[in-house]
């Protein structure tokens, strides 16, 4: 079966960029999308089809996908941002999620 | 603005079913191009896909529930419903619904999603 790996955590600094990776086998041949989540809240689609962003989200929000590995960078990151963000893919007929990754912003 | 409500029981017993229905409002769920689909995430874990269903009602599920689930889509009520089989405690979690548009690469992403509901499998 399909999977995409993501490191558990990150931490960045306010204002500074943040990397988030996600992993999984020929994974630029596919779309990618990313999901933050506030504790407490539902999942939010920040990133679409590898590099798109939904209406309202800020533009320091940016992806990349290439080769086996999916990027999401988070610009000038604020400390509301610090959330669990989750890739996700589609690969025969299955949705797949990473584990996640806890960004803390300190 | 598109809104999705899931509801159903918040206490299941083991080895009973699971039904969690989900309202749409505000636009289509049963209409080209759009599917839902639902999700789970237990109580301080990642999140899990369960399932789609297109417009069209062809489903796809979890290899690993795929014995257990059905999804299906009541067009006039513009709804979707879950069911979830021989569920135990292991099935504890909070479900999402969710709607996507279908892309060239399919059922790619899910840009709406309900608030969740818990539901918890004790006897």
């Amino acid at each position: 079966s399909y999977e995409l790996t993501q490191p558990p955590s990150v931490s960045v600094s306010p204002g500074q960029t943040a990397s988030i990776t996600c992993s999984g086998d020929t994974l630029g041949d596919k779309y990618a999308c990313w999901y933050q989540q506030r504790p407490g809240q539902s999942p939010v689609l920040v990133i679409y089809q590898d590099t798109k962003r939904p209406s309202g989200i800020p533009e320091r929000f940016s992806g990349s996908n290439s080769g086996n590995t999916a990027t999401l960078t988070i610009s000038g990151t604020q400390a509301m941002d610090e959330a669990d963000y989750y890739c996700q893919a589609w690969d025969s007929s299955t949705l797949v999620f990473g584990g996640g990754t806890k960004l803390t912003v300190l | 603005q598109l809104q999705l409500q899931e509801s159903g029981p918040g206490l299941v017993k083991p080895s009973e079913t699971l039904s969690l229905t989900c309202a749409v409002s505000g636009g289509s769920i049963s209409s080209s191009p759009y599917y839902g689909g639902w999700i789970r995430q237990p109580p301080g874990k990642g999140l899990e896909w369960i399932g789609t269903i297109y417009y069209s009602g062809s489903t796809y599920y979890n290899p690993s529930l795929r014995s257990r689930v059905t999804l299906s889509l009541d067009t006039s009520k513009n709804q979707l419903s879950l069911r979830l089989s021989s569920v135990t405690a292991a099935d504890s979690a909070v479900y999402y619904c969710a709607r996507g548009a279908k892309t060239s690469l399919g059922a790619t992403d899910f840009d709406y999603w309900g608030q969740g509901t818990l539901v918890t499998v004790s006897s």
